[in-house]
């Protein structure tokens, strides 16, 4: 089944931290983005990549970090720097940024 | 991108159509309107997108006025299971959102017995 993946679906981290969330497509699809959702709010953009190796910041970077070493993997870092990492985050993708995204199931970040 | 302006809140009873309204005022020409919803704690679901022309698929129905200012999603017999938030969006270039919360708040869809 092609697909985005998303693992695990609940992590909790404890103060100072660092802790990486899993996205992985088998779509073949060169754009790559992670989202933010905290409760009873819309999604925002952390980070975006448009090819291998490339990343641009969103507008709520600060405390992340991200990857693209391949095309179908776009893992996320939630470092010690984010002070308020609770949430559930969200990994698209899409054939290229002007075309549709698909979302994965998610990952739900707790702080312990 | 153009911001999108979505009611807080619909209520439809099961097996009529749901007809959920988005303005979007200040759409520019190469942006389309998309329509994605999320049933609680999963990832959002695409739903349709359209430019001009109204458009139809499996799951639902896109109707975009003339002056494409704004645009009517239609599921047509509605279940329980289309109970979820429904999110309208303006986009060219998923990219250029970098700063702006695409997806706002949306519409949350009570489908009732």
């Amino acid at each position: 089944d092609g697909g985005i993946t998303q693992s695990p679906k609940y992590l909790f981290r404890k103060e100072g931290q660092n802790v990486t969330l899993s996205c992985e497509q088998n779509l073949n699809h060169d754009a790559m983005y992670w989202y933010r959702q905290d409760p009873g709010q819309g999604l925002r953009l952390i980070y975006y990549s448009q090819i291998v190796n490339d990343f641009q910041k969103g507008d709520i970077a600060e405390g992340y970090s991200v990857s693209r070493e391949k095309k179908e993997s776009f893992p996320l870092t939630v470092t010690s720097a984010q002070k308020n990492p609770t949430a559930f985050y969200l990994c698209a993708s899409s054939a290229t940024k002007q075309e549709t995204q698909y979302f994965g199931p998610g990952t739900r970040l707790l702080v312990l | 991108d153009a911001k999108t302006t979505q009611p807080t809140s619909m209520d439809c009873a099961e097996g009529r159509a749901a007809n959920l309204p988005c303005n979007h005022s200040t759409i520019s020409g190469n942006e389309y309107v998309y329509w994605y919803r999320q049933i609680h704690s999963q990832g959002p679901q695409y739903i349709i997108h359209g430019l001009k022309n109204n458009e139809t698929n499996e799951m639902a129905s896109l109707i975009i006025t003339e002056d494409r200012k704004s645009s009517t999603l239609i599921l047509p017999h509605a279940t329980l299971r289309d109970t979820a938030v429904y999110y309208c969006i303006v986009s060219h270039d998923f990219g250029t959102n970098a700063g702006k919360s695409t997806f706002g708040d949306g519409t949350t869809l009570t489908v009732k017995p």
